[in-house]
């Protein structure tokens, strides 16, 4: 089975700098889908970003950035220029690249709480 | 613009009660989700629906029941409420075709509180 790691249960940036959230997962599978998602407090869940695991290309939507390493199962979420708004609870997730039934769920990690920090 | 609605964002009841949550989505897709979630836990899910009238369990579905007569609402369902099922509850949805761009859409949440 399938499952995915956050070790940092809490992170803290200053406004404007740079922070990296850290995402290891475990899978026998060569095809699979990745997703940051973010929860702000109190708010609807967004899709931050994703990455197709046959893409070598890191995503990248505007400050937000992956470093997808697939030999080690990692996949690291990067924010630039860190603003207030950035603040929240963020989650991996993972799906698998099949299709149909139970392989359209998603795999959380425990999730890592950002502050940002005026 | 996209929409998932989940009937309340606070609920309390009591011990034993019978609870209903309903979700629903204006985006005509196929897949439905039900998430508990929390801290330190993350997401867990509790039942899915791949089709009307389609469910099948997810990881955590003791003490939960759902329906799902319409494609565009799915319910979910505590038959006996107790105080280990308060949490929040998040529904979802994502279409088959397009699951694996556009990941799953999310409803604002459900807290529930069983006292």
């Amino acid at each position: 089975a399938q499952t995915v790691t956050q070790s940092q249960p809490e992170m803290s940036v200053q406004e404007a700098e740079t922070v990296t959230l850290s995402c290891t997962y475990d899978t026998s599978e060569s095809d699979y889908y990745l997703f940051w998602y973010k929860q702000p407090p109190s708010r609807q869940m967004i899709l931050v970003i994703r990455q197709e695991a046959y893409k070598q290309q890191n995503a990248t939507e505007n400050r937000f950035s992956v470093n997808f390493q697939k030999a080690a199962k990692s996949f690291s979420l990067k924010i630039s220029d860190s603003q207030l708004g950035d603040a929240a609870m963020y989650f991996c997730a993972y799906r698998s690249g099949n299709y149909g039934g139970a392989t359209n769920k998603l795999i959380f990690g425990t999730g890592t709480l950002l502050a940002v920090q005026p | 613009d996209v929409k998932v609605t989940q009937s309340s964002r606070y609920l309390v009841k009591r011990t034993g009660e019978k609870v209903f949550l309903e979700c629903v989505q204006d985006m005509d897709h196929e897949n439905m989700f039900w998430y508990r979630q929390d801290p330190g836990l993350g997401l867990r899910l509790i039942y899915f629906s791949y089709d009307v009238k389609m469910k099948e369990k997810g990881d955590i579905p003791e003490g939960y029941s759902v329906s799902r007569e319409k494609k565009e609402r799915f319910s979910l369902i505590l038959e006996s409420a107790s105080t280990n099922q308060t949490s929040m509850y998040l529904c979802a949805s994502t279409s088959f075709t397009s699951g694996s761009y556009e990941g799953q859409f999310f409803g604002p949440g459900t807290r529930l509180t069983v006292l």
